[in-house]
């Protein structure tokens, strides 16, 4: 069964410094998502993409946030310079259309700010 | 605002047992969806169940099944015949349109 593939599974970076995580999702998918996690609380959205731009973000997801879909499979999240409260389970999503249908969930990356 | 609201961060249940974990959400929408979705631990979320907020009748999946309230903002998971495999956190989640509004999680153990 095809799935959302996400690396690194674990990334350890120095306040100050930039990160790119990677989404691989499902392929005839046409939209996607980022969402975090901090530990022991709730998923939250970040962004939404669809048709090469974002079409919905987050009051979290701001200047020091940036998504990309490169090429036709991967989609990354770029955090500009990370801070330590940035330190959470970051997930990636897709979707093959933008309806109520269920959006597929990657394993996640887990990134650690110091 | 739109929130969701699991009010029991722990559950537990004897095997081959039943159990319901709680849910509410806040909403001025009328259309709209709701889920529960499961996170074994280490992995990824995958979807236990769906509801459409149009449909009256409440979703059934297996040993899963929901009691949607409309009026009351309520959505509530049923797991009947409970397995080891159940144990997990489970997470309640809303979507109007685009994007997931999720609450804090219950998370679910089961006694041998």
């Amino acid at each position: 069964e095809p799935e959302v593939t996400q690396t690194p599974s674990h990334q350890v970076t120095q306040m100050g410094q930039e990160v790119i995580l990677r989404c691989v999702p499902i392929s005839n998918h046409l939209y996607f998502y980022w969402y975090r996690q901090i530990l022991g609380q709730k998923v939250e959205f970040l962004v939404s993409f669809y048709n090469n731009e974002i079409s919905e973000k987050s009051e979290i997801f701001d200047d020091q946030f940036s998504v990309e879909r490169p090429d036709g499979s991967n989609f990354t999240l770029k955090i500009r310079s990370t801070k330590l409260e940035d330190s959470a389970m970051y997930f990636c999503a897709s979707e093959v259309d933008g309806s109520s249908y269920e959006q597929y969930f990657g394993p996640g990356t887990r990134l650690t700010v110091t | 605002a739109q929130t969701v609201t699991q009010s029991q961060p722990e559950m537990s249940v004897q095997e081959a047992e039943t159990v319901t974990l709680s849910c509410t959400y806040d909403t001025s929408e009328s259309d709209y969806y709701l889920f529960w979705y499961k996170q074994p631990p280490s992995r990824q979320m995958i979807l236990v169940i769906r509801q459409e907020a149009y449909k009256q009748q409440n979703a059934t999946e297996n040993r899963f099944s929901v009691n949607f309230q409309k009026a009351a903002k309520s959505f509530s998971l049923k797991i009947s015949d409970s397995q080891l495999g159940d144990a997990a956190m489970y997470f309640c989640a809303y979507r109007p349109r685009n994007q997931f509004y999720f609450g804090t999680g219950t998370s679910l153990t089961v006694i041998p």
